[in-house]
């Protein structure tokens, strides 16, 4: 079975500088990965994903994500961050079946 | 805008009742997908159809069922509702049954069991 995880429940940053939200997968076959950020009371937004090629992926608002496959990670970075960021971030992966596992979510602070 | 619409927004019943919540997907997606978070649980999917086929099913109780009717629209129904059904009900579309199509999620709907 697939799975998701995220292993800090919340991360720390002051604004301007670079953040990393973590995550790690498992998945048999190839993985298909999502970032998604959700802010308060609405509903998840698609940042970016990973399906094939490379192992850097730009999305939107100027987050990236890095797919290491002898890692299983695929952490979500930014240069820069900014207050506006903060919000909870959650790392999924889909498979063959089509079915989208999340993972627990990390809220990320950014602080001014 | 996500362009997925989910009513009603808030929803607050007594236990035991039984409540429909309903999903309008975005233009041209034919999958709809029912996702539960709780602050303790996260996202749990639920349910997926596909062209008002069931596709995919997930941690979905016997009380809950869903459908996904010929104009696409989605409704999720939860019956002899308990206090731990309180959650937030979130549904997702996407464009077909294809493994990169991201998922594109409505506001939710925030059930209170009182």
């Amino acid at each position: 079975a697939q799975s998701v995880a995220q292993p800090e429940d919340q991360v720390n940053v002051a604004e301007g500088n670079p953040l990393t939200v973590k995550c790690t997968y498992s998945v048999s076959g190839n993985p298909y990965l999502f970032w998604y950020v959700q802010y308060p009371n609405r509903g998840l937004q698609f940042l970016l994903k990973y399906i094939t090629g490379d192992n850097l992926v730009k999305g939107s608002y100027g987050f990236e994500a890095e797919f290491n496959k002898s890692q299983t990670s695929f952490h979500l970075k930014k240069p820069s961050a900014l207050v506006s960021d903060s919000a909870l971030y959650f790392c999924a992966v889909r498979d063959a079946g089509n079915m989208l596992t999340f993972g627990g979510g990390t809220r990320l602070m950014v602080k001014p | 805008d996500s362009g997925v619409t989910q009513t009603p927004k808030h929803l607050i019943t007594a236990t035991g009742q039984r409540v429909t919540l309903r999903c309008s997907p975005r233009s041209g997606d034919l999958s709809v997908y029912w996702y539960q978070q709780s602050l303790d649980q996260g996202l749990q999917f639920l349910i997926q159809y596909y062209n008002g086929e069931e596709r995919a099913k997930g941690n979905i109780l016997e009380r809950f069922s869903a459908q996904q009717f010929p104009d696409l629209h989605s409704e999720l129904n939860l019956s002899s509702l308990e206090l731990g059904d309180s959650a937030l009900y979130f549904c997702a579309s996407s464009v077909e049954r294809v493994e990169n199509s991201p998922l594109h999620f409505g506001n939710g709907t925030r059930l209170t069991v009182t």
